[in-house]
């Protein structure tokens, strides 16, 4: 069973500040999603990136995927306190299941 | 278009029981996936369904079953209750199973507590 290894855990940051979590995966996925979860929801997708070396813009939001397609950063610019939440990666094994890293939960103050 | 529902979306059960899930999914999407999550294991596949049918299934014990029905809604079962099965149980749907690059939409899960 392939694993997806996320980083950091948790995150703590000012408003305007920028960040960056990552997911790695010694094994290669044939596609990658990134999910935002709140409290009391279930995740909802933000992006899918399928192709090495992809990146895409989702407003202050950038999603890169690594050439060999074993692990993905999201960065966030400018981070708002609406930003809050737990960023989960999602790596899809062989068209099967969706594997989840662990997540990162984000906390923006003002 | 409606969500996925899940009910109930809160449930307190002591060990030793059952307990039946429910998961209506978005209208027209026939494949129906169940996970599990805590907080030390994350989120964790338990099986999906396609046409009534399991196609998928995680790495849990047999207490953990599921079944589908014709008009694609799910439910999911887990019996002889232990306390480690508290967890938020979510649902996905999407039109077909197939590669993971087709959006899963996820329900708002319900919240199981074991006493």
């Amino acid at each position: 069973t392939q694993l997806l290894e996320q980083s950091p855990q948790f995150l703590s940051i000012q408003e305007g500040e920028n960040l960056t979590v990552y997911c790695n995966s010694s094994s290669v996925f044939s596609s990658l999603q990134w999910y935002r979860q709140e409290p009391g929801e279930g995740p909802v997708l933000l992006v899918t990136v399928v192709t090495g070396g992809e990146v895409k813009k989702l407003k202050r939001l950038t999603f890169q995927f690594g050439d060999a397609r074993k692990d993905s950063s999201l960065h966030i610019t400018a981070a708002q306190p609406g930003d809050t939440g737990l960023y989960l990666c999602a790596g899809d094994e062989a068209g099967t299941a969706l594997i989840f890293g662990k997540g990162t939960t984000l906390s923006v103050s003002s | 278009k409606a969500g996925v529902t899940q009910t109930p979306r809160y449930l307190i059960k002591t060990r030793g029981q059952q307990v039946t899930l429910s998961c209506s999914p978005i209208s027209g999407h026939r494949s129906v996936s169940w996970y599990q999550q805590t907080p030390g294991q994350g989120l964790q596949f338990l099986f999906e369904y396609f046409s009534e049918t399991q196609r998928n299934k995680g790495n849990f014990p047999g207490r953990f079953s599921g079944r589908q029905f014709s008009n694609s809604r799910s439910e999911m079962n887990v019996s002889t209750l232990e306390l480690g099965d508290s967890a938020l149980y979510l649902c996905a749907s999407r039109h077909t199973p197939g590669t993971g690059a087709e959006t899963q939409y996820f329900g708002p899960g319900t919240r199981l507590l074991v006493l």
